[in-house]
């Protein structure tokens, strides 16, 4: 089976432009989450997808931060403004309702923002 | 502040010795889990403990729980150097069907 596809795999960007990431998660998944994981830390969460709703945003600034997944498949996370505290991996991750089997995760992008 | 927090923080040991991981949480949950990431890529689930279990294996995994202390171990026996990776505890809190990640103990395997 496909895992999680994300891209890019790498993104430097200046402060202050906007960025734009890219999730496929597992056919058949309905849960879609979004971390954050900077450097020597644990990924945090930043918004959780079931089919194309909302169900968790509670960690995400949304003064710059974005994300949607239309017809319940990809995702898109957005950054606009980008700030130098933004340099982190994004991870994507996938599972079904029913979490048992745990989590799949994409290799994730690393950004850079200078 | 994350749910988790392990212990140590790194671990070196010589290939064949075991690993031992701890995790310590704080509220109640319905399942604990183990990732392992390896440098610069994502994590891979290896177990999940549901909360009414105390133990569970799965090849050279060992995982107990300890709900009354609300606390994990993650024992890796016999270890190789391919075994060399972060690993981070989960919760799934009771209520939530996400999971909050602790600070990952940074595992060495010197072969």
């Amino acid at each position: 089976e496909a895992g999680v596809a994300q891209s890019p795999r790498y993104k430097i960007i200046e402060k202050r432009q906007s960025v734009a990431f890219w999730c496929n998660p597992i056919s058949g998944h309905a849960t879609l989450y979004w971390y954050q994981q900077i450097l020597g830390q644990g990924p945090k969460l930043l918004i959780q997808f079931q089919n194309n709703g909302v169900v968790d945003d509670s960690q995400l600034p949304k003064d710059r931060f974005s994300a949607e997944r239309l017809k319940g498949v990809d995702s898109t996370l957005k950054i606009q403004p980008a700030k130098l505290e933004d340099s982190a991996v994004y991870l994507c991750a996938s599972s079904l309702v029913d979490t048992q089997y745990g989590y799949t995760f994409g290799s994730g992008t690393r950004l850079t923002v200078v | 502040s994350q749910q988790g927090e392990e212990d140590p923080q790194a671990l070196s040991i010589q290939e064949g010795e075991n690993a031992t991981m701890n995790c310590s949480y704080k509220t109640s949950i319905n399942n604990l889990q183990w990732y392992r990431q390896n440098s610069g890529r994502g994590l891979v689930h290896l177990i999940l403990i549901r909360s009414n279990e105390r133990e569970k294996h799965s090849g050279r995994l060992r995982v107990t729980l300890d709900t009354s202390k609300k606390s994990s171990s993650l024992l890796i026996t016999a270890s190789r150097a391919a075994d060399t990776a972060s690993y981070f505890c989960a919760t799934e809190q009771t209520g939530a069907n996400n999971l909050f990640f602790g600070t990952g103990t940074r595992l060495t395997v010197i072969p």
